[in-house]
Formats: C-alpha cells, structure tokens, sequence
C-alpha cells in the first residue's frame, strides 16, 4: 500500500524567512510520480511540481525548490522568502506509473501543511 | 474554460436522504476520479473510472456508488447520507492516469 506522511500540520512564520515543508512517502513500486499542491484559502487545488522516481535532479521555480532524495523517500518543498500569498494548506501526493496495471493512477495524499506566513 | 465542473457547489441535505453529486468533463479524459477531503486526512479516494462503465472503488467508498455512463460525465450517489460524510467532494480527471490531474472546484456537503 502506498502512503505519504507530511508530519507537520502547520508551519507558522512571518515574511522572508525560508521555510521547507517535509514529506515523506512509502511504495513498493519502482515506478512512480510525486506531487505537490496547493489549496489556497479559495479552496482550489493548484498543480505546482510533478516529479517521477527516475528524476532525482532538485528543481527550482522561482522562490520554490523541491529536494527529491529516493534514499530517505522523502520530496520535501522550500519557500524561499515567504510572502503572505504563500499562505495556504499544500499537499505532497504520490501516484504509481502503472496505468496500463490494476492501479490506474489513483493519488495518494499527505495529511497536508497548514502554512500561514504573518506580514 | 476549466474543462471540469462540479454541480452542485453546496449543499445542504438531511440525514437519510440520497445525494447525487455531478462532474462533468469537456476534456474527453479517460480517467475520473472522486475524493473527499477532511481536516487531518488530505484527500481521500471514494471511487475511480477507467471508462465508460469502467469504475472500482477507492479508500473510502462505503456509503457511496458511482455511475460512469458517458465518458464526460461521472456521478457520485450517497444512497443514504449520514452525517459522517459532511465533507469537500473533489473530483479529478487525467488523460493518462499517470499526471496531468486537473481538479474541480469541489462540492460542500453537509449533511445536518
């Protein structure tokens, strides 16, 4: 069975500090994607990263870089210089790559970041 | 525009009552999927299509059915709502069942 642990359930900081936000997954499969969202207090989910098992490069947009290690099964996500915008709940998401299998790309979900960035 | 849709955005239904949600795709996705989202639990699978008529169930589906007979249209039924399914109903489609999930806006339901 495939889980995604996001043990910290809100992250509190005030504006510019950098804040990283942890995730760590359990798979058996070889093959798979990682995710992490965004939900905004509007309520959307909003795509930010797709990362498959083969890629461990670490990938910066902007203020945001993820650190993909498949050693510690973790792919945690960092705000650098938080601003008040950031504020929102982010999910880390796991799916395996066997569409063409019995699993059919089901998404499993963290227990989500709370994350509220104080001017 | 979004390419999917939910209906209705809230609602309010009483306890023992049936209730139909509806997502409805413009993007001709193989793949649908409902999930419900809870403080302290993220978001839950319910039920999954692979096609028309294609469908299975997730994590949490008890209390739920599911009806796929087009392929731009999949229906979420709690046959008999109970309070325990007061919840945020997403749905989800992808072409590849892989990535490429676009999610809906999510339907509120509370069931008093």
């Amino acid at each position: 069975a495939q889980k995604v642990t996001q043990a910290q359930t809100e992250i509190s900081v005030v504006e510019k500090e950098d804040v990283t936000l942890d995730c760590v997954y359990e798979t058996r499969d070889t093959t798979y994607y990682l995710f992490w969202y965004k939900q905004p207090p509007s309520g959307e989910l909003v795509f930010l990263i797709r990362r498959n098992s083969f890629d461990e490069q670490n990938e910066i947009s902007g203020r945001y870089s993820w650190n993909f290690q498949k050693s510690t099964s973790s792919f945690n996500f960092t705000i650098t210089a938080s601003q008040v915008v950031d504020s929102a709940v982010y999910f880390c998401a796991l799916s395996n790559a066997n569409a063409g299998g019995t699993s059919y790309g089901k998404l499993t979900f963290g227990q989500g970041t709370i994350l509220t960035v104080h001017p | 525009d979004a390419g999917i849709t939910q209906s209705p955005r809230h609602k309010v239904t009483e306890t023992g009552t049936p209730v139909t949600l509806r997502c409805h795709q413009t993007e001709n996705h193989r793949y649908m999927y409902w999930y419900r989202q809870d403080p302290g639990h993220g978001l839950r699978l319910i039920h999954y299509s692979y096609g028309v008529k294609d469908t299975d169930k997730g994590e949490v589906s008890d209390g739920y059915s599911v009806s796929r007979s087009k392929t731009e249209d999949f229906l979420l039924t709690l046959e008999s709502a109970t309070s325990s399914q007061t919840s945020v109903y997403f749905c989800a489609i992808s072409p590849t069942g892989i990535y490429g999930y676009t999610f809906g806006s999510g339907t509120r339901l509370t069931v008093v």
